[in-house]
């Protein structure tokens, strides 16, 4: 089956700086990367997502990137605020045999005054 | 509109006891996910249904487990007996089509097992 890896486990950054997560996977099939916010007490939120055929998708303080070849992806956060503190988990799917999502260990982030 | 909606939002019971999470989905959306999320395992799909019928039920751990949707407006996942290793948050989340596509989750259940 599916494997994501996803690193750092916890990440702390100041507010305005920038904040990456990396996650990579097994299956070179995986078509679908989506990226979940999780608040404390809350669900995941599902924040942004890319598709393989796209390299890259923005949207305003985010960003996602994928390199289909090395089977990686990763989250970018610029300009961080405090409200940007919580734990981000990537995913991954494959349309064409519609397996489940497979979610990584997720990331805390920490992003401090 | 209200998202997907969950109850309770918290429960404790003793262990051997019967536990019974509610779920309504999005309306509109004919997929349904319940998930558990622990420290040591993550999030962890349990069952998915499509159109009511449960579509991948590999996920539920043992036969304690079970999980019913009578209608699309509804599911239900149940456990009995109770054990301590249940304690866990429980999601349901749900989407259009056949497939994870863009899921939508519930606030959760935090379930704790005595």
């Amino acid at each position: 089956g599916e494997n994501v890896e996803q690193h750092p486990s916890t990440l702390s950054v100041q507010e305005g700086d920038s904040a990456v997560i990396k996650c990579t996977y097994s299956d070179s099939a995986s078509n679908y990367f989506p990226w979940y916010k999780q608040e404390l007490g809350k669900g995941p939120q599902l924040i942004i997502d890319i598709r393989s055929n796209v390299g890259e998708k923005k949207d305003q303080r985010i960003a996602v990137t994928l390199n289909k070849t090395a089977k990686h992806f990763s989250l970018h956060i610029t300009e961080t605020q405090p409200e940007d503190s919580a734990v981000y988990f990537c995913a991954v799917y494959n349309t064409g045999t519609a397996s489940k999502l497979t979610f990584g260990t997720g990331t805390r982030l920490q992003v401090t005054l | 509109d209200a998202g997907v909606i969950q109850s309770p939002r918290h429960e404790v019971t003793e262990m051997g006891q019967e536990v019974t999470l509610r779920c309504k989905p999005i309306s509109g959306h004919n997929s349904l996910f319940w998930y558990r999320q622990t420290m040591m395992r993550g999030l962890e799909l349990l069952i998915y249904f499509n159109n009511n019928v449960p579509i991948d039920d590999s996920g539920m751990p043992e036969d304690r487990f079970s999980a019913k949707m009578p209608n699309a407006s509804f599911s239900t996942l149940k456990i009995q007996p109770s054990e301590p290793r249940d304690s866990a948050v429980y999601f349901c989340a749900s989407t259009w089509g056949v497939g994870s596509y863009e899921q939508y989750f519930g606030p959760g259940t935090r379930l704790t097992v005595t």
